[in-house]
């Protein structure tokens, strides 16, 4: 089954610097890959996705990068604020193989005031 | 408003008492599944479900069962919790795999 990493696993930045969080996927077929946020006693929410026909998408100071190739895909948070400060978790799937969404480990983010 | 709903939100219980996870969305998504979340192990994928009468084993199976009558109810079985179900468990669901899910609130489980 796919097997998803996830680094790092907490990252601290001071507000207004950039964040990168990193997942490698090892299943070549995966073709789905979202990102969550998760707040503190709060559900996972989907921040942003990709698809892997582009090679990156942005939404306003998110991006996501994938590189087939490498099996690797990348969170981007520009100009960082405290409210960002939640675990993020990265995911993979493949379309037409059932409903399993395999999660990364997570990345506890806190942004420095 | 596009939600899915579980109960109850917190459960405490005795080893061996049977208990139901409620999980139910108002989406119409054909795909739905249940999450437990651990402390350094992230979110893991406990059963999952592509339609009515259609369900299957995630990555940690053992000791839930699911069940899919209707489109919307998709429940959570323990039919004799454990203290290593302690946990936060999510249902979720999503339109189909090409789309992310949406999560519940959560229910926080304890087995004692």
């Amino acid at each position: 089954g796919e097997n998803v990493e996830q680094h790092p696993s907490t990252l601290s930045v001071q507000e207004g610097d950039s964040a990168v969080i990193k997942c490698t996927y090892s299943d070549s077929a995966s073709n789905y890959f979202p990102w969550y946020k998760q707040e503190l006693g709060k559900r996972p929410q989907l921040i942003i996705d990709i698809r892997s026909n582009v090679g990156e998408k942005k939404d306003q100071r998110i991006a996501v990068t994938l590189n087939k190739t490498a099996k690797h895909f990348s969170l981007h948070i520009t100009e960082t604020q405290p409210e960002d400060s939640a675990v993020y978790f990265c995911a993979a799937s493949r379309f037409g193989a059932g409903n399993m969404l395999t999660f990364g480990g997570g990345t506890r983010l806190m942004v420095k005031p | 408003e596009a939600q899915v709903t579980q109960n109850p939100r917190y459960l405490i219980t005795v080893t061996g008492k049977k208990l139901t996870v409620t999980c139910s969305q108002n989406m119409n998504h054909e795909y739905m599944s249940w999450y437990r979340q651990d402390p350094g192990l992230g979110l893991r994928q406990i059963y999952y479900s592509m339609n009515v009468e259609v369900t299957d084993k995630g990555d940690v199976p053992e000791g839930y069962k699911v069940s899919r009558k209707e489109k919307r109810n998709f429940p959570l079985i323990l039919e004799s919790p454990s203290p290593n179900q302690t946990s936060l468990y999510f249902c979720a669901s999503r339109r189909d795999s090409n789309y992310g899910y949406t999560f519940g609130s959560g229910t926080r489980l304890t087995v004692v």
